[in-house]
């Protein structure tokens, strides 16, 4: 049971550049989401899904776009990379708005 | 705005002592309450969630929940260097799930 899985764990970018963080989950969760974070900073929100076909916009939805076609994906897309996206990007998924959160490994970002 | 405040430390504590983390939070709809510890450069791993106003007790972990007061916190009892990490506490009102910066806990052999 891997949980949740995300790639690249790292990458560095050019100003300008685009590109695809992954993640994937083998729990059945319905629940899905993409938080960034940056040094001395609580984990902020991008973009959530309650389920396939669903997503919505987080706190810090500028600059990010993304897809849920199936229960298991859920791709974030950087398109023009910035260097203030650079920080380190989580995703988590859960069953239930009971539980907590079950994070992948995280995918460190620079943009230069 | 919703906010979660912890004080970001370092808090040092010495090897099998007690160390208590703090959480204030604005929203007054929370509905669920969280601690995540998150060693350096890994994920944060889910290690108390609390619903009801009152304690909760796991292994040596206490969480403490004050609804009244918007407050909750987190005890380690007899800490050991292995705790020395970041503790988040997150907040969850309705799929809208708020973190704190996070305290930086150091026990000291």
């Amino acid at each position: 049971n891997a949980g949740v899985t995300q790639t690249p764990k790292f990458r560095i970018l050019k100003i300008g550049q685009s590109m695809t963080l992954q993640c994937t989950q083998d729990m059945n969760h319905n629940y899905m989401y993409w938080y960034r974070q940056d040094p001395g900073m609580g984990l902020k929100l991008i973009y959530y899904s309650v389920g396939a076909g669903i997503t919505d916009k987080g706190e810090v939805p500028n600059g990010y776009n993304v897809s849920r076609s199936t229960t298991e994906d859920f791709p974030l897309r950087l398109e023009l990379a910035a260097p203030s996206q650079t920080s380190v990007y989580f995703c988590a998924s859960i069953q239930t708005q009971t539980y907590g959160y079950t994070f992948g490994s995280g995918t460190r970002l620079t943009v230069v | 705005q919703k906010e979660v405040e912890q004080n970001s430390g370092p808090l040092s504590v010495p090897e099998g002592a007690i160390a208590s983390l703090n959480c204030t939070y604005s929203d007054r709809g929370s509905q669920s309450f969280f601690w995540y510890r998150q060693y350096s450069g890994k994920s944060p791993e889910l290690i108390m969630s609390i619903y009801s106003n009152g304690d909760k007790e796991d292994g040596r972990f206490t969480a403490q929940l004050n609804k009244a007061s918007q407050y909750v916190s987190l005890l380690i009892r007899d800490s050991q260097p292995s705790d020395s990490a970041t503790y988040l506490c997150a907040v969850n009102n309705n799929n809208d799930m708020r973190f704190g910066a996070g305290t930086r806990l150091t026990v000291k052999p």
